[in-house]
């Protein structure tokens, strides 16, 4: 049980585009979801905390409008990179919450060329 | 606010040995969970163990147990009988209860090499 799945595992985009990156719970309900970021050979960064049926919750120094979250139901949250850059090259990886702790996803790496 | 410290950057061990991992926390509340998670090539997060903070017993999973140290804040993780596929970056997180937002800080993480 609590399985995480993130989609898509990875994604090469055009600069000024926008990527969603999809996060589901698939044998258990998550009204909290968690979006991080992870650079190279360094920790997890958490970007915001992801409410269902809120507004998500930013972590300082994220834009909000650049990194879109929507929460819309208890098994998906979707983060959305809006106008990417190459600076936005990253790891994104999210979890969620469960009765026993959180559950991650496998990770999306996103490169913008 | 509540900080998490490896101070180990990499650590080796020997296959079948024993090896431990360190990890301190900075907190001022009570009530918070600690996890061990395992992050492999794939970079897959996976939870090894977790202890509460009100537990006084060590958590146990096997190959795996912590040192929980409550009053020296300290929470290290012990492999037993390493395995190749032990090897990994490792994260210790903190999780706070009080806050109710149950947002885990993870400290920088520890490359485990295990050799044959």
């Amino acid at each position: 049980g609590a399985v995480v799945s993130q989609h898509p595992s990875w994604v090469i985009c055009k600069s000024g585009t926008s990527v969603k990156i999809e996060c589901r719970s698939l044998d258990f309900q998550a009204t909290t979801m968690f979006w991080y970021r992870q650079f190279p050979k360094q920790s997890l960064m958490l970007m915001a905390t992801s409410n269902e049926g809120s507004k998500a919750t930013y972590e300082q120094g994220v834009e909000k409008d650049k990194f879109l979250i929507n929460h819309a139901s208890l098994t998906l949250s979707t983060l959305t990179v809006t106008s990417a850059h190459p600076e936005d090259s990253s790891f994104y990886i999210c979890s969620a919450r469960a009765l026993t702790g959180a559950f991650f996803g496998q990770g999306t790496r996103l490169t913008v060329v | 606010a509540q900080t998490v410290t490896q101070s180990q950057p990499e650590m080796s061990v020997q296959e079948a040995e024993t090896v431990t991992l360190s990890c301190t926390y900075d907190t001022s509340e009570s009530d918070y969970y600690l996890f061990w998670y395992k992050q492999p090539p794939s970079r897959q997060m996976i939870l090894v163990i977790r202890q509460e903070a009100y537990k006084q017993q060590n958590a146990t999973e096997n190959r795996f147990s912590v040192n929980f140290q409550k009053a020296a804040k300290s929470f290290s993780l012990k492999i037993s009988d390493s395995q190749l596929g032990d090897a990994a970056m490792y994260f210790c997180a903190y999780r706070s209860e009080a806050s109710g937002t149950y947002k885990y800080i993870f400290g920088t993480g520890t490359r485990l090499k295990v050799l044959a």
